[in-house]
């Protein structure tokens, strides 16, 4: 495609649910992020992988995020036992390489009641 | 702790008129400064971006004006339109990891 394709677009979550988060970068797109945007806030980032590694998730507030890119493309951000502080719409990103310029999807808004 | 402080939180302007939208950081470390416009349901989306080496920058009806001694750095929106109307992110980069400022919603009155 395009564009950075996320799905769901929304989301809807029990507090105490799992949920799954997918991302499509553009094709050939190295690098790989996600952010937490919470609700009149900037982007806050949460995971980094390059190709199929990642390489940073010091931003992942719990142990309950996951993040995995098995074949260095789509992206799955996992949520195990969600809390209402997870609500937030979550992006995520994609760059040719390291250092080049990051193209955002349209975000996946998870709201957890 | 929010590594970039930006302001206002939020602005109006009439039609043709300039919004100027601040930011500063302490981080030196940050070796790359852009900004992003994002519309209500989209993504952010990349608009002008400058390296600390260069104090201005234009790109048609946008400028960063770049201070790296005091550590900030602004956006102008000259003749400002409309279709402007959206929330404007400053952000700064270390490595790979972009930080974000909070973000300034911009209003343009026809």
């Amino acid at each position: 495609g395009a564009g950075v394709s996320q799905s769901p677009r929304y989301k809807v979550a029990k507090r105490g649910q799992d949920v799954a988060l997918r991302c499509d970068p553009i094709s050939g797109h190295v690098s790989l992020f996600w952010y937490q945007q919470a609700l009149g806030q900037g982007p806050e980032f949460l995971t980094y992988f390059q190709n199929e590694a990642q390489l940073d998730k010091s931003g992942l507030p719990s142990d309950r995020f996951f993040a995995e890119r098995p074949e260095g493309s789509v992206s799955t951000l996992k949520i195990q036992r969600t809390q209402q502080e997870d609500s937030a719409v979550y992006l995520c990103a994609s760059s040719m390489a390291v250092g080049n310029i990051q193209y955002f999807g349209a975000g996946t808004r998870l709201s957890v009641l | 702790q929010q590594q970039v402080k930006q302001s206002p939180q939020s602005l109006i302007v009439q039609k043709g008129g300039i919004s100027i939208i601040n930011c500063a950081y302490e981080n030196t470390a940050f070796d790359y400064f852009p900004w992003y416009q994002q519309f209500p349901g989209k993504g952010p989306a990349l608009l002008i971006a400058i390296r600390p080496d260069v104090s201005e920058k234009k790109e048609g009806r946008f400028t960063i004006s770049f201070n790296k001694s005091a550590k900030q750095f602004s956006l102008h929106i000259m003749d400002s339109q409309p279709g402007d109307s959206a929330t404007y992110f400053c952000a700064a980069r270390s490595d790979y990891k972009l930080s974000f400022g909070a973000g300034t919603t911009v209003t343009v009155r026809a």
